[in-house]
């Protein structure tokens, strides 16, 4: 069975610094990832994905994650934090067949301060 | 143009009620889901439906039943509410072929008093 661990709850960092959050995921073949965020009370939206190719993938607003699978990590990033950064951020994963289900990881509140 | 809509966004009902969620989407996806976000924001599938046939059904109370009427809209009805159903859910979309991107409405935000 599919599973995702974020670390880290809850990620605090100042504004302008580097964005980290880390994404593993456990799979018994190559996965389709996702990174979604979810702003207050708003649905989720797409960051970016990983399906096949290239491992660095970029993202919307900034982010980006590389897709390691000696590592079977995820990790998300982002040169420069902004305040409107400020979110829940949730990795997900699911297996290439179509039309199944996203399994999440737990979430990361991420908090950006002046 | 909203991609995938809910409504309501926010239901308010006491225990033992039978209400509905209804959900559309206008992006020509073939494939819907519901998930349930619980209070701790956990994410976890509910049903799918493609083409109108469930093809996801995981372990939850058969209280909850979707009703897809056609490919644009899959309803979620709830009877006899229960205090733990208390959550946001959420509808969502893909198309076959698109490597599983599922796009997710609002979420409707149910409170069981």
């Amino acid at each position: 069975a599919q599973s995702v661990t974020q670390l880290g709850s809850h990620v605090s960092v100042s504004e302008g610094a580097l964005v980290l959050l880390r994404c593993n995921y456990s799979s018994s073949v190559p996965p389709y990832l996702f990174w979604y965020v979810q702003y207050p009370n708003q649905g989720l939206q797409l960051l970016l994905k990983y399906t096949t190719g290239a491992t660095l993938v970029k993202g919307i607003n900034g982010f980006e994650a590389e897709f390691k699978k000696s590592e079977t990590s995820f990790h998300l990033t982002k040169p420069s934090a902004h305040m409107s950064d400020a979110a829940e951020y949730f990795c997900a994963v699911s297996d290439h067949q179509a039309g199944t289900a996203l399994i999440f990881g737990k979430g990361t509140t991420l908090s950006v301060s002046s | 143009d909203t991609a995938v809509s809910q409504t309501p966004k926010y239901l308010v009902t006491q225990m033992g009620n039978d209400k509905s969620i209804k959900c559309e989407q206008n992006l020509g996806h073939d494939t819907m889901y519901w998930y349930k976000q619980d209070s701790k924001k956990f994410l976890k599938i509910m049903f799918s439906y493609n083409n109108k046939e469930l093809i996801i059904n995981e372990t939850v109370p058969n209280r909850f039943s979707p009703k897809s009427p056609d490919k644009a809209h899959l309803n979620l009805h709830i009877n006899s509410l229960e205090l733990g159903d208390s959550a946001v859910y959420f509808c969502a979309s893909s198309q076959r072929g698109h490597k599983n991107e599922q796009f997710f409405g609002p979420g409707t935000r149910l409170t069981v008093l």
